[in-house]
């Protein structure tokens, strides 16, 4: 069965520079969310999008922003990055619409800010 | 605030045995709840979950126990099998309009054969 698919799979920036992480979720799945995970922590929420539009917003920095597209796909745009936002970044998709609350998650895109 | 917690960093279970994971949560909105296995570099893989109406699920080696009064929620693997060594993350959700998983602090769970 298909799962989430996130790209890239490794990220290295350098302080100050743009990032963005691409998440295409399970083939109609409605709903994606966006969470970070650091060294050693557990994963923390930062933004979700229901049919487009979004749907929740968590711990996300005022640099970070997101979107969901017409065919579902998510990005999270990250600016002026800093280190502590060296991470694990995961996308999950469900399908909300139906009343399945499960969340699939993507392999995650590690992100390195040196 | 860690409002979700597993307070078993990690576990060692002999092959064969059952594992039992513990997670105790303080927000009483939670209503449905999920667990996940983790490998390094990879992203969480669904395991089982149980809404707040029932006190049990079951699904092969997997079962999930609820205990709502005392905010309390066990994961049990039996037979363990090597396979199963990963990081076992417990999450919940208070679904009526707000969907996003909190997660509990993880246990690393290591079968030993």
């Amino acid at each position: 069965a298909a799962g989430v698919i996130q790209s890239p799979r490794h990220l290295i920036k350098e302080k100050r520079e743009t990032a963005t992480l691409k998440c295409y979720p399970i083939p109609r799945h409605d709903t994606v969310y966006w969470y970070q995970q650091g060294p050693g922590q557990d994963p923390q929420f930062l933004i979700s999008f229901y049919e487009k539009m979004q749907s929740d917003k968590g711990s996300i920095p005022d640099r970070f922003s997101a979107q969901q597209f017409s065919d579902y796909h998510s990005e999270l745009n990250m600016s002026s990055l800093e280190l502590g936002d060296s991470a694990l970044y995961f996308c999950a998709s469900s399908l909300l619409s139906s009343g399945q609350e499960t969340q699939y998650f993507g392999p995650g895109t590690r992100l390195l800010v040196l | 605030d860690q409002q979700v917690k597993q307070n078993s960093p990690s576990l060692s279970v002999q092959e064969g045995r059952i594992s039992i994971l513990n997670c105790d949560y303080t927000n009483s909105m939670f209503d449905y709840f999920l667990w996940y296995k983790k490998y390094p570099a990879e992203g969480p893989t669904f395991l089982i979950s149980i809404s707040s109406i029932k006190d049990k699920n079951e699904d092969g080696r997997f079962t999930v126990f609820l205990n709502k009064s005392a905010k309390h929620l066990s994961l049990h693997i039996v037979p363990s099998q090597p396979g199963d060594s990963a990081v076992y993350f417990c999450a919940a959700s208070a679904r009526i309009g707000n969907e996003k998983l909190t997660f509990g602090t993880g246990t690393r769970l290591t079968i030993i054969p």
